[in-house]
């Protein structure tokens, strides 16, 4: 069974503030999404990494892939109350199996 | 507004029963993948189609199943419901065969399944 470990779950931070979500596994996954969700809605995709070692960066958002493809992380730079929201990763493999982490709650506070 | 619905956006059905869940992709996607999200289990891949054919299949209990019609829309049917089901059905849609592992899928507002 593949684990997306996810950390921290719960993030209460003020406006400005940086700060940085990870994804952990023991499992190599041929690809790692972020999608973010807020209340009453579906996910909306952030960004997909497929290359170990990979960072992708999304305005005040930069996301890195790890060598072995294992793991993942998040930072948020400068964030804003707009950046309010739950943060998932979803770990994929070519043969059709996909893993998500438990989530980060975020607040950002004005 | 990602372009996909859902209906409905709430049911609350008894224990035992059996209820259909419904989603229609966006215009032009062939591909329906169908989670389920709960307080305790998180967000869980259930199964996905393409263009009609079964393409993948996640964490789906033998008690649903799913399928996808010729106008492209599909339905998730759960039955023998129990108390631990009621959780939010998401449909997405995306334009590829793809697993879900590498493409942009769009969400759907979900539907919100109670068990009483």
């Amino acid at each position: 069974t593949q684990l997306l470990e996810q950390s921290p779950q719960f993030l209460s931070i003020q406006e400005g503030e940086n700060l940085t979500v990870y994804c952990n596994s023991s499992s190599v996954f041929s690809s790692l999404q972020w999608y973010r969700q807020e209340p009453g809605e579906g996910p909306v995709l952030l960004v997909t990494v497929v290359t170990g070692g990979e960072v992708k960066k999304l305005k005040r958002l930069t996301f890195q892939f790890g060598d072995a493809r294992k793991d993942s992380s998040l930072h948020i730079t400068a964030a804003q109350p707009g950046d309010t929201g739950l943060y998932l990763c979803k770990g994929g493999t070519s043969y059709g199996k996909l893993t998500f982490g438990q989530g980060t709650i975020l607040t950002v506070h004005p | 507004d990602s372009g996909v619905t859902q209906t409905p956006k709430h049911l609350i059905t008894a224990t035992g029963q059996r209820v259909t869940l419904r989603c229609s992709p966006r215009s032009g996607d062939l591909s329906v993948y169908w989670y389920q999200q709960s307080l305790d289990q998180g967000l869980q891949f259930l199964i996905q189609y393409y263009n009609g054919e079964e393409r993948a299949k996640g964490n789906i209990l033998e008690r649903f199943s799913a399928q996808q019609f010729p106008d492209l829309h599909s339905e998730l049917n759960l039955s023998s419901l129990e108390l631990g089901d009621s959780a939010l059905y998401f449909c997405a849609s995306s334009v590829s065969a793809g697993t879900g592992a590498y493409n942009e899928q769009f969400f759907g507002p979900g539907t919100r399944l109670t068990v009483l």
